[in-house]
């Protein structure tokens, strides 16, 4: 069965710490990438995605992340991260390029100042 | 960029009684619809695509007779709880998909259920 996995379910980081959260799918075909974001009391939000091409793809706010095919994976990072980071992080796939969705557990990240 | 209205964000029901949880796209037509169920500290899980105008295509497990899924129109599809038990007591998720469909869905901010 296609599934995404999170390797990190918390994380506790200080301000200006570097920051890298794990994603492996399973998944042999084609795929679309995403990472979504959840701030506390908010809807998720889309930080980035990969459909092709350069397979270091840059979101909003600072981050980053580097889909390797040979892996399966597909980890968000940014190099210093902020208070205001805090929040759930959502790795998600959509095998065969379609929209549907399978999301992973979710990161929960929390940044002390 | 494009905005996904849930409503009601929140609602307390009591068991055997029937929840309408309605998803909206503002400002773009949704030919697809999303809806997903978040356990406490849990991921979203997939309960059925909704697409305007046919039948919603339910994932494994989804029971389709208590779940009902509508999408009337390109900007409206709605999930009715029916029967409501504890147990559903969830949040509800809506996402879409807009015309152009540039592979991106956008997300309501959810709605919570609780089944008393």
């Amino acid at each position: 069965a296609q599934s995404v996995s999170q390797h990190n379910h918390h994380v506790i980081l200080s301000e200006a710490a570097s920051l890298e959260l794990g994603c492996n799918y399973s998944y042999g075909g084609t795929v679309n990438l995403f990472w979504y974001v959840q701030y506390p009391g908010q809807h998720l939000q889309l930080l980035l995605k990969y459909f092709s091409g350069d397979p270091l793809v840059k979101g909003i706010k600072g981050f980053e992340a580097e889909f390797i095919k040979s892996k399966f994976s597909f980890n968000l990072r940014k190099p210093s991260v902020q208070w205001s980071d805090t929040a759930e992080y959502f790795c998600a796939v959509s095998p065969g390029g379609y929209n549907k969705l399978i999301f992973g557990a979710g990161t929960r990240l929390a940044v002390h100042p | 960029g494009a905005v996904v209205s849930q409503h009601p964000s929140w609602v307390i029901c009591k068991s055997g009684t029937s929840v309408k949880i309605e998803c909206r796209s503002l400002d773009f037509q949704a030919t697809t619809m999303f809806w997903y169920r978040q356990f406490p500290k849990q991921s979203l899980m997939l309960m059925a695509t909704s697409n305007e105008g046919s039948k919603a295509t339910y994932e494994q497990g989804v029971e389709k007779d208590k779940f009902l899924i509508n999408h009337a129109s390109l900007t409206l599809s709605t999930l009715t709880v029916t029967s409501a038990h504890p147990e559903d007591s969830s949040f509800y998720i809506c996402s879409a998909v807009g015309l152009d469909n540039t592979g991106e869905l956008f997300f309501g901010e959810g709605s919570r259920l609780t089944v008393l």
